[in-house]
This record gives structure tokens, C-alpha cells and sequence, in this order.
């Protein structure tokens, strides 16, 4: 089955440096990787999300990575500021029956100093 | 945002008590989830319904037992369970539950089991 393996679990920054978080899976067949940000206390949230026919996707200060040789995406957050501040979880698809179900890894807790 | 709603917020239970989840989503999805969040362990899929039809039970103990009467609508009634129960339960909806559909989550239902 889909093993989804996230790095750092931990990760401090200054405000303004930038701040990556890695996933690797192991289904090749995997084809959709979102990453969802949750604040302390509150619901996650989808942030962005890449699909397997692309190699980069941008929105603002946030980007995410695909290289699906090496089966990994990375996220990018660029110019952090403190309200980045929050436990982000990636997935990657798991296929088996009907449908697919995402498999989370464990979560990077990123801690942004003004 | 208040597109996914979780009641209640809180619950304490003893091992032998009856009680119930309860999730509504009014964004108009056809897909919804039962999600467990443990500490320091990834999210864990629980239950899929699309259309008021079950498409996933994740090897979930039949002390849960889910229900979606409608769409909109999601239960999780619990019974007789286990310390180890307790965690974050979140729901989430999608459009339908192809797994490159954004989900959105409720801000969850935290269960402390006595």
C-alpha cells in the first residue's frame, strides 16, 4: 500500500527565510498530491494541491514541487511570515477498490519568529 | 467558513456510553468523510460515502458505526468504546469522492473516552 513519509516534523524559521517541507510516497501510480495547512486548534485546509502532469505549481508565496522519478513534492513557502505558523500535512493517493483514499503523512509543524 | 459543521465541539464518555457525531455540509457535495487525528500520527480515513452510499470502510472496528441519511448529513455513533478512542474526529466533504477532489474539513470533534 501507499507508504507517505514527511520531513521535517519540526522546522523553525525567521520571519521572512523560507521554509521546505519534503513528502516522499511509494505508489507509482499516484497521481494527485495536496498539501493542507492546520492552525493550532483549527480545521484543515487545503493550501494547494499539484497534479502528476506537472513538474511546478505556484500561488503567491506558496509553491509545491513534483518530481515523480524520485517520487517526492516538496513544499515552498517563500517571505514566511508569522501566520504561516501552523502543522501542514501532505498526502498522496493509496488506489484499491472503486476509488482511491488519501494517505497523509505525519505533519511538519512549522513555527515562523518574528 | 462555515461550509462543514461539527456538533459537538467536545465529548467526554465513559467506555459504556451511547453517543453520536454529527457533521452537516452546506456546500452542496455528494461526498463525505469520517476522519480519526491522533497526536503524532497521521490522519486516518475512516469512512467514505458518495451519494448516501458507503464506498469505504477503512477496517474500522464496529464499535463505529456511520450513517448518512442525505448528502448533507453524516453521523458516527459510538459505543462501548476504548481509551485509545480518544482523538480528534473530522469530517470532511467533496464534490464527489474522486480523490483529486479538494475536501474541505470541519473544525472536528474532540472525544475524550474516561
Amino acid at each position: 500500500g501507499e507508504n507517505v513519509e514527511q520531513h521535517p516534523s519540526t522546522l523553525s524559521v525567521q520571519e521572512g527565510d523560507s521554509a521546505v517541507i519534503k513528502c516522499t510516497y511509494s505508489d507509482s501510480a499516484s497521481n494527485y498530491f495536496p498539501w493542507y495547512k492546520q492552525e493550532l486548534g483549527k480545521r484543515p485546509q487545503l493550501i494547494i494541491d499539484i497534479r502528476s502532469n506537472v513538474g511546478e505549481k505556484k500561488d503567491q508565496r506558496i509553491a509545491v514541487t513534483l518530481n515523480k522519478t524520485a517520487k517526492h513534492f516538496s513544499l515552498h513557502i517563500t517571505e514566511t511570515q508569522p501566520e504561516d505558523s501552523a502543522v501542514y500535512f501532505c498526502a498522496a493517493p493509496l488506489y484499491g477498490g472503486s476509488q482511491g483514499n488519501l494517505i497523509f503523512g505525519k505533519g511538519t509543524k512549522l513555527s515562523v519568529k518574528p | 467558513e462555515t461550509g462543514v459543521t461539527q456538533t459537538p465541539r467536545h465529548l467526554v464518555m465513559g467506555m459504556t456510553n451511547k453517543k453520536s457525531l454529527k457533521c452537516e455540509q452546506h456546500l452542496g457535495h455528494n461526498a463525505m468523510y469520517w476522519y480519526k487525528q491522533s497526536a503524532k500520527k497521521p490522519l486516518e480515513l475512516m469512512f467514505v460515502y458518495n451519494f448516501k452510499e458507503q464506498t469505504e470502510n477503512n477496517s474500522v472496528p464496529s464499535r463505529f458505526s456511520p450513517e448518512c441519511p442525505n448528502s448533507s448529513h453524516l453521523f458516527l455513533h459510538l459505543h462501548t468504546l476504548q481509551p485509545e478512542d480518544s482523538a480528534l474526529y473530522l469530517c470532511a466533504s467533496s464534490q464527489t469522492d474522486r480523490i483529486d477532489q479538494p475536501q474541505h474539513f470541519g473544525d472536528g470533534t474532540r472525544l475524550s473516552i474516561l
